[in-house]
C-alpha cells in the first residue's frame, strides 16, 4: 500500500505563477483533506471533501485557490496567481469515515512550496 | 473559540529522561483529542487517541477535563522518539484542528 501520493513534492515559483498539487488518497477512502503547514506552525485546514462534495471549505481564501475532486477519488488544488506569503507545504490526507469520525487521518508526504 | 495549545516549541531531554509535552484545550463540547507525530523525513502520523486509554510506544496521555488538558507523557525517552508532536482536537462535524507542535529532542 502506497499511501497518500502527493505530487509534485517541491515548487519553486515566482510571484504571481499559477501552481497546482495533485493528491491520490488511500484506496477506498472517501474523505480527502487539504491542510497548508506554514513553517513552525501545526497544519491548518483549507478543504474538506467527503466523495466529491466539499463539505467545508471555510479556510480555502477563494480568491485565488481552488480545488476539485472530480469522481471522488483523485484532488487538485490550484493557486493562481501565487504570492509571496503563499509558500508553505500542502499536505493531502485521506480517512475512511462510515458514519462516524475517527480522527485518524492518514497524511502525505506533502508538496513544498516556494515562491519567490 | 476552539483551540489547541501546545506551549513549548522545543523540549530538550537526555535519554532515559521521563519527558511531557503539554497540550491544553478550548472546546465546550465533549472533546476528541490525539497526539500525531512527524519522524525526521517521515509524514505526519497518528500517534494515540485519548478515547482508546492506549499506550504507544511507552507513550500515555491522559484527558483531564478540569484542567482541559491532553499532556503525552513517556516515563523513559528514547533517542528514537526525537520528532515533532502535535496535539489534536475533532470537533463535531468532523474537522480536526491541530496545535503548533513541540519539537522533542532526546539527547544521548
Amino acid at each position: 500500500e502506497a499511501g497518500v501520493v502527493q505530487s509534485p513534492r517541491y515548487k519553486i515559483i515566482e510571484k504571481k505563477q499559477p501552481v497546482a498539487f495533485w493528491c491520490n488518497p488511500i484506496s477506498g477512502h472517501n474523505t480527502l483533506y487539504w491542510y497548508l503547514q506554514n513553517l513552525g506552525q501545526g497544519p491548518e485546514l483549507l478543504i474538506r471533501y467527503e466523495n466529491e462534495e466539499a463539505v467545508d471549505d471555510s479556510q480555502l481564501p477563494k480568491d485565488r485557490f481552488s480545488a476539485e475532486r472530480l469522481k471522488g477519488v483523485d484532488s487538485t488544488l490550484k493557486i493562481q496567481p501565487a504570492e509571496l506569503g503563499d509558500s508553505a507545504v500542502y499536505l493531502c490526507a485521506s480517512s475512511l469515515v462510515g458514519g462516524q469520525y475517527t480522527g485518524e487521518l492518514f497524511f502525505g508526504e506533502g508538496s513544498r512550496l516556494t515562491v519567490l | 473559540a476552539q483551540r489547541v495549545t501546545q506551549p513549548e516549541k522545543l523540549l530538550s531531554v537526555f535519554k532515559g529522561a521521563p519527558v511531557e509535552l503539554k497540550c491544553n484545550y478550548s472546546y465546550s463540547g465533549s472533546p476528541e483529542l490525539f497526539w500525531y507525530v512527524q519522524y525526521s523525513r517521515q509524514r505526519l502520523q497518528l500517534l494515540l487517541r485519548h478515547i482508546s486509554r492506549e499506550s504507544i510506544k511507552g507513550f500515555t496521555a491522559d484527558l483531564n477535563k478540569g484542567e482541559t488538558s491532553f499532556h503525552l507523557k513517556k516515563p523513559f525517552a528514547q533517542e528514537e522518539d526525537s520528532a515533532m508532536y502535535y496535539c489534536a482536537l475533532l470537533r463535531q462535524g468532523g474537522k480536526l484542528i491541530f496545535g503548533q507542535g513541540t519539537e522533542l529532542s532526546v539527547k544521548p
